[in-house]
Parts: C-alpha cells; structure tokens; sequence
C-alpha cells in the first residue's frame, strides 16, 4: 500500500504570492493532518480534518487554510506568502479522528524569496 | 536531500553502543508521548509511544522511560546501527480531547562506523 504522498515535492515562490500544497493520506484513512517544520525545529501543528471538516486548529494566521474533500485528499493554501513561511510542510494522516499514530508523508519544501 | 536538522543538539555515538535521547516535555496535562524519527528527505516515522500510566515501553531495540514527576522522557537505542543515523522528536499530547501533538525541537543522532 502506498504511504502518504505529497504533492509538489519541492516549490519556489516569491513573497506576495500564494500556494496550494496537495496530500493524499493512506488508503482508509480519514485524518488529515498539517505541520510547518522550520529548519532546525520540530514539526508545529496548523490544520487537522477530519470527514472534511476542520477539527484542529494551530495558532497560524488567517493566510493559512485548508480543506479536506470526499476522497479524504487535502489541500493547504497559503496566501500573501512571506519570507518566514518557508519551511518543510508535512501531512500526515491517521484512522480516525484522535487517533495518535499518525503516518506522515515526506513533505514539500517551500521557499518564499 | 533534506537537512532536517542543522542547528540540533548532536549525539555521536559508535556503532554497536548504546544511545540515549532525551527530551524535557512542558505540559504537566499531557498524558501521551511519542517518539519520532527522521531521516533526511523523508517525514517524521512513528518509532513508539508511551501512556501517562506507564514508566517505561520497550520494543524492538528501543525503551522509552517516562518520568512524569520531572517532565522527562528519554528514548534508548540498544545496539546504534548506522541505520539509526536521523534526528530523533519526542512529542507530547493530551489523550482526553482532541489535542494536538506538540513536538520537541529534536536531536540529531549521529553513528560512528
């Protein structure tokens, strides 16, 4: 069975603008989950859905956004995108809501110049 | 590839010897832990996890401790192969209600053939 999958691996843009990060969690999972991972740091928590509603929330602002759809795929969107939102952005999904052991993709490493 | 981590705390270690990693958790509620780990291009991968109510888990070649009274949690590696090369998160949760993890900022442990 394929992990969790990750789309675009690797992705540049300049401040202003804004992105669109794609996951696709393990087959019969229903959990989606977001983390920002500067260098150097661990992962910090932005977004959980669960059954496409948002049930988690991470102190982000306002420019960040996500939504979750029928086939459990997620998208995070960030807008006005600033030099500081660049970072390692990880999903990870897991069963069911509450449930702890989360399987995380490989990430897309996002540089804002 | 990825460098996860390149400002961390450094453990070097030979290969064959035992490794310790530890990590001081904040959140005198938590009552979940879990340690992750690394490699360099890749998402954090679930190594084991503990409950408040337990002092010690062992599996294959690794021990996590939990000293609750002292917020302290230590992960030991029996036997460091070159394979165990990665930096290495605890994160902590609340098993009660919908909490996120919050991660350690993390340990890089590096073998020595």
């Amino acid at each position: 069975d394929a992990g969790v999958t990750q789309s675009p691996t690797h992705l540049i843009k300049t401040r202003g603008q804004h992105v669109t990060l794609r996951c696709s969690p393990i087959s019969g999972h229903k959990s989606v989950s977001w983390y920002q991972q500067v260098l150097g740091q661990g992962p910090q928590f932005i977004f959980q859905y669960y059954e496409k509603e948002e049930r988690g929330r991470g102190n982000f602002p306002d420019r960040f956004s996500a939504r979750q759809f029928p086939n459990y795929s997620s998208e995070l969107n960030v807008n006005a995108l600033l030099l500081g939102d660049s970072a390692l952005y990880l999903c990870a999904s897991s069963l069911t809501l509450g449930d702890y052991e989360q399987y995380f993709g490989p990430g897309t490493r996002l540089t804002v110049t | 590839g990825e460098n996860v981590g390149l400002h961390l705390p450094t453990l070097s270690v030979q290969e064959g010897d035992n490794s310790i990693i530890n990590c001081a958790y904040s959140n005198s509620a938590s009552d979940y832990f879990i340690w992750y780990k690394q490699e360099s291009g890749k998402g954090p991968q679930f190594i084991i996890d503990i409950r408040s109510n337990m002092d010690k888990r062992q599996g294959q070649r690794v021990t996590v401790l939990l000293n609750k009274t002292v917020k302290h949690l230590s992960l030991q590696i029996a036997a460091t192969q070159p394979g165990d090369s990665a930096v290495y998160f605890c994160a902590e949760t609340s098993n009660s209600g919908n909490t996120p993890l919050v991660f350690g900022k993390g340990t890089r442990l590096s073998v020595i053939a």
